[in-house]
């Protein structure tokens, strides 16, 4: 997986609860973003990074925070969990802008449960 | 409306046959499209790259195929093996004004390859 860890790989949390996922890269590259999938969907983008403190809106990004305080470390916050947040989180890293031709590595991903 | 559409959304081949997924998308202005494969559990991992001047990109025995005026592309899997079954992601990039080009997903082929 490309130098990319995710932590944890599995939660379970209960409505109403703040949830911090983290994407941790070795490989030093500039971008890096966080993807939700759901069944019978695409990968949809929640937040990505263009570098340390840099950072923008995806298109699902209601009811999330991100935060870049190192180049390789890139969090994901729930401020406070709903169940249309339960889902399969994936970090991704790339090192330019995803319309030059290079390409995104994905991480294992993290399976989210919120009850 | 999804601009990434994917078809078949599932389909069962035997070991050894060909089979061809694909791929029919609206994004504009285009400026290049991926193919993914996605083992369950895992991420997403890079099988080609095209911009809308290659018509044809072979990876092993996967040929993917790209008709920028009919925005229509294809995946070849030639002499299907057990390692095949996965998920196919179909993934269209743009141009943009931003310093960061939307990607767009397809919502994935789900091949199951039988003995």
């Amino acid at each position: 997986d490309a130098g990319i860890t995710q932590s944890p790989r599995h939660k379970v949390t209960e409505t109403g609860t703040p949830v911090t996922l983290r994407c941790h890269q070795t490989e030093n590259h500039r971008y890096m973003y966080w993807y939700r999938q759901d069944p019978g969907h695409g990968l949809r983008l929640i937040h990505y990074s263009y570098g340390v403190k840099d950072t923008d809106k995806g298109e699902v990004s209601d009811g999330y925070s991100v935060s870049r305080s190192k180049t390789e470390d890139f969090l994901l916050t729930l401020e406070s969990a709903t169940s249309s947040q339960t889902s399969v989180y994936f970090c991704a890293i790339s090192e330019s802008g995803g319309w030059v031709l290079h390409e995104q590595f994905f991480g294992p991903g993290t399976r989210l449960t919120v009850l | 409306k999804n601009q990434v559409e994917q078809s078949p959304q599932s389909l069962i081949i035997l070991e050894g046959k060909n089979c061809t997924l694909q791929c029919n998308y609206t994004v504009s202005p285009f400026s290049n499209l991926r193919w993914y494969k996605q083992d369950t559990g895992r991420g997403p991992v890079s099988l080609t790259i095209m911009t809308f001047s290659e018509n044809t990109k072979s990876n092993g025995r996967y040929t993917a195929t790209l008709d920028a005026d009919t925005k229509q592309s294809s995946l070849h899997i030639t002499a299907s093996q057990l390692s095949d079954s996965a998920s196919y992601i179909c993934v269209v990039s743009s141009i943009s004004t931003d310093s960061w080009g939307k990607l767009q997903f397809g919502a994935g082929t789900q091949v199951v390859v039988t003995p």
